[in-house]
């Protein structure tokens, strides 16, 4: 199993620019998240899915949009980059949520200039 | 909103000294995790526990829900446990699919 894979693993975006944080699992877990890690700062919680067709919103949504058309795939897409979205990004999915381990994709280094 | 606080932010030990690093929680939780990011970046879940204590290699992890308190602890403490250790816990009390809140991390660095 590759467990969850991201890509891409660094990016620079222009002031304004759009693009999409690919998330995908191998290991059918229902749950999954969008984390973003801020120097000093511990993960905030973006968007999260419970399963295929269902997102909510996180602590931090705004600036970001998420979609989850099959269990397997997890996208986050930012509009209008702004230089507050540079951080580093991380995907990650569990079984049964909270009272599950958390399985990790290496992350996404985020630069908004 | 359940708010996590670990101690301390960083910890410089050497080599084969017993570390603790302590977590305290606001909120009743049903399970307390604790994770490990690698100085490259990525990071994996070491122990997820409810109650009493956890054990895996030279990793310890304790939990006293009463007073909403975790410890994890390294024994023979090695460089590579090098790391930046994280406590996390459910958003908020009564769990939920709202995902982890989670702790600033404690920044362990143990020398030669």
């Amino acid at each position: 199993n590759a467990g969850v894979t991201q890509t891409p693993k660094f990016r620079i975006l222009k002031i304004g620019q759009s693009m999409t944080l690919q998330c995908t699992q191998d290991m059918n877990h229902n749950y999954m998240y969008w984390y973003r890690q801020d120097p000093g700062m511990g993960l905030k919680l973006i968007y999260y899915s419970v399963g295929a067709g269902i997102t909510d919103k996180g602590e931090v949504p705004n600036g970001y949009n998420v979609s989850r058309s099959t269990t397997e795939d997890f996208p986050l897409r930012l509009e209008l980059a702004a230089p507050s979205q540079t951080s580093v990004y991380f995907c990650a999915s569990s079984r049964t949520g909270e009272r599950s381990p958390l399985h990790f994709g290496n992350g996404t280094r985020l630069t908004v200039t | 909103k359940n708010e996590v606080e670990q101690s301390p932010q960083n910890l410089t030990a050497q080599e084969g000294e017993f570390i603790t690093i302590n977590c305290s929680y606001s909120v009743g939780i049903s399970a307390l995790h604790w994770l490990q990011q690698h100085p490259g970046g990525g990071i994996v879940s070491l122990f997820m526990l409810s109650s009493g204590k956890k054990k895996h290699g030279r990793l310890i992890a304790t939990i006293n829900i009463q007073e909403k308190h975790s410890s994890l602890h390294i024994t023979a403490s090695h460089p590579r446990d090098s790391a930046v250790y994280i406590c996390a816990g459910p958003m908020y009390s009564g769990g939920g699919a709202d995902g982890l809140t989670f702790g600033k991390g404690t920044h362990l660095i143990i020398q030669p």
